[in-house]
């Protein structure tokens, strides 16, 4: 199993939708996890940071479930300029930071 | 500007040519990290530094592939007897803090190997 495991999507979906993206991991050590955005060919940026059981950032819902290994991603009222990659980020196994794991992303497409 | 710099922004070369990717850091960060990423596909960890520490070189594919770092700031990727799979986007990041997954991107070097 990978360490980071993301549905690819493409997830598309109208103007104004609520959107979630699920993000599974297999180390359990973590106790933070990042959410990134990456436009098309662009590099990737930080969205969110969670470094406890959840975030919220205007739209933007960021949870994680330690029971069940899986972080997720909430965008309510999508806008067209939500459509991106989202990419799902965790710190390696020892805590440090200086190895994270990136997930291969889920694309969204907010739609007109 | 105040961003991660990285240059050549787009490289295409021959197959058994050597390439050489530059990193400027943002100013003060001591971390810096180089990732790659295939076309549709998410990023791959390739070499850490932390100011004067031995660098994390555990990501890297082949002994083709070396990087440095001068202190804290600029780093090179060198990419010896290029092969057709190392066409990529290769990115650099930087951070100030080692304990947070706050990384700051460039815009990535994008290899194209003929």
């Amino acid at each position: 199993r990978k360490e980071v495991e993301q549905d690819p999507g493409p997830f598309n979906v109208p103007e104004g939708a609520t959107v979630a993206f699920n993000c599974t991991y297999s180390n359990s050590a973590s106790q933070s996890f990042f959410w990134y955005r990456q436009d098309c060919r662009k590099e990737p940026k930080l969205l969110m940071s969670v470094y406890s059981s959840g975030n919220e950032d205007g739209r933007f819902t960021a949870q994680l479930n330690r029971a069940s290994q899986y972080i997720s991603l909430l965008i309510r009222d999508s806008k067209l300029s939500d459509s991106a990659t989202y990419l799902c980020v965790l710190p390696e196994a020892s805590g440090s930071a200086r190895q994270l794991t990136f997930g291969s992303g889920t694309q969204l497409t907010v739609l007109p | 500007g105040a961003g991660v710099s990285q240059s050549p922004s787009n490289k295409v070369t021959e197959k058994g040519k050597d390439v050489e990717l530059r990193c400027d850091p943002i100013s003060g960060h001591t971390a810096l990290y180089w990732y790659r990423q295939r076309l549709g596909q998410g990023l791959e960890f390739l070499i850490y530094f932390q100011g004067n520490s031995a660098p994390d070189k555990s990501g890297l594919p082949s002994d083709r592939f070396s990087a440095e770092r001068t202190g804290e700031s600029v780093s090179t990727l060198t990419i010896q007897r290029t092969q057709q799979e190392d066409s990529a986007v290769y990115l650099c990041a930087s951070s100030l803090l080692t304990n947070t997954g706050e990384l700051f991107f460039g815009e990535g070097s994008r290899l194209t190997v003929l």
